[in-house]
């Protein structure tokens, strides 16, 4: 069965350091893989997709996640971080063409 | 611009009532979701349609019931039988789920 593994449920950083957000998934086939992003009381945003085509997949705003087949691993990073970045971050799966499995999020607090 | 609508934006609701979710979409997607989101749980799918006409399901659909007459809309009714239907309500479409879902903004349900 699919899942997917967030390991952190809180994640602090101080403005202009990096980010890594960690997610590992099981998959029973070749998954498909997306990070999204949510700000208090807003709906979820697509941050970026892994669909099988290039392992690094680069997203919107900076942030970036690297398919890991042999760790079964699809890690959120940002290089140097900014305080509009505070907001849960959710890693999913695509189970079969139609459903998605949610982790139980992240959420990142970016301090001054 | 296209995109999904969710109304109202925060809800009331006294015990005992039914009270029902708008979702509309003009996206031209064929599938549509209802989630509910609570505090550290992530996303829980409770209902969700391929095709006009057609629904199934989810993880926790007991105490909710859905319709999809038209594909641009997918109406979430919260029956009293539904236990604590205090959470945030997400609408989300799609053309399959391997390319990622769109995000309605969601709607705030509080039983009173």
């Amino acid at each position: 069965a699919q899942s997917v593994t967030q390991l952190d449920s809180h994640v602090s950083v101080s403005e202009g350091t990096p980010v890594l957000l960690r997610c590992n998934y099981s998959s029973s086939y070749s998954p498909s893989l997306f990070w999204y992003v949510q700000h208090p009381n807003k709906g979820l945003q697509l941050l970026l997709k892994y669909t099988s085509a290039a392992t690094l997949v680069k997203g919107i705003n900076g942030f970036e996640a690297e398919f890991k087949k042999s760790e079964t691993s699809f890690h959120l990073t940002k290089p140097s971080a900014h305080m509009s970045d505070a907001a849960e971050y959710f890693c999913v799966v695509s189970v079969g063409t139609d459903k998605l499995i949610f982790g139980t999020g992240t959420r990142l607090q970016v301090f001054p | 611009d296209g995109g999904i609508t969710q109304s109202p934006k925060y809800l009331f609701r006294k015990e005992g009532q039914n009270v029902t979710l708008s979702c509309e979409q003009n996206l031209n997607h064929d599938a549509m979701y209802w989630y509910r989101q609570d505090p550290g749980q992530g996303l829980r799918l409770i209902y969700y349609s391929q095709i006009v006409n057609d629904f199934q399901k989810g993880d926790i659909a007991e105490g909710y019931s859905v319709s999809r007459e038209k594909k641009e809309s997918f109406p979430l009714t919260v029956t009293s039988a539904q236990k604590n239907p205090t959470a945030f309500y997400l609408c989300a479409s799609s053309i399959t789920g391997a390319y990622g879902y769109t995000f309605g903004s969601g709607t705030r349900l509080t039983v009173v």
